[in-house]
């Protein structure tokens, strides 16, 4: 099945730095890759996603990159503000009938003053 | 009007007790989902319906025990509940295959005691 990491697990930056969280998957057949965003108590939500046909997706200042060959896939957050503090997750599935979400551990990001 | 709700929010037992979560979705979804978050934040799905027909049920305790009576509803009981099930589940549903992420609900934290 798939597995999917996530690095790095806690990420502190300044307000107005940028933030990249990177993960890896295993499974070469997936080939859709969302993220969510969990505050403190509240559900995780989609913030951004990308299929496997493109290579780099930018939404205002959230950008999500993806390397199908290395199996890598990365999200960017510039200009960061405290609202971004949250857990960050990376998923990856092979869309299908019998599909699921395998997410990675979550990253812990923090945005300081 | 809330597109993934559940019920309860907050669920505090005894071990040994019998205690159901129940799930709905208004999305027009026909795949639901529940996974399980523990104390380090890590998402694990536990079951996954589509149709009302299981097609994934992960490596979980017979005690939990998923029913999905239509399209729009997926329930979860647990029997003899123990201290390890303390946990926050969600349910999520999304189109046949996952095809553009999950909606998730707002959450149960389960308190075993």
């Amino acid at each position: 099945g798939e597995n999917v990491e996530q690095h790095p697990s806690t990420l502190s930056v300044q307000e107005g730095d940028s933030a990249v969280i990177k993960c890896t998957y295993s499974d070469s057949a997936s080939n859709y890759f969302p993220w969510y965003k969990q505050e403190l108590g509240k559900r995780p939500q989609l913030i951004i996603d990308i299929r496997s046909n493109v290579g780099e997706k930018k939404d205002q200042r959230i950008a999500v990159t993806l390397n199908k060959t290395a199996k890598h896939f990365s999200l960017h957050i510039t200009e960061t503000q405290p609202e971004d503090s949250a857990v960050y997750f990376c998923a990856a599935t092979s869309t299908g009938t019998a599909s699921k979400l395998t997410f990675g551990t979550g990253t812990r990001l923090q945005v300081t003053l | 009007d809330t597109a993934v709700s559940q019920t309860p929010k907050y669920l505090v037992t005894q071990m040994g007790n019998d205690k159901s979560i129940k799930c709905e979705q208004n999305l027009g979804h026909d795949t639901m989902y529940w996974y399980k978050q523990d104390s380090k934040k890590f998402l694990k799905i536990m079951f996954s319906y589509n149709n009302k027909e299981l097609i994934i049920n992960e490596t979980v305790p017979n005690r939990f025990s998923p029913k999905s009576p239509d399209k729009a509803h997926l329930n979860l009981h647990i029997n003899s509940l123990e201290l390890g099930d303390s946990a926050v589940y969600f349910c999520a549903s999304s189109r046949t295959g996952a095809v553009d992420g999950y909606t998730f609900g707002s959450g149960t934290r389960l308190t075993v005691v």
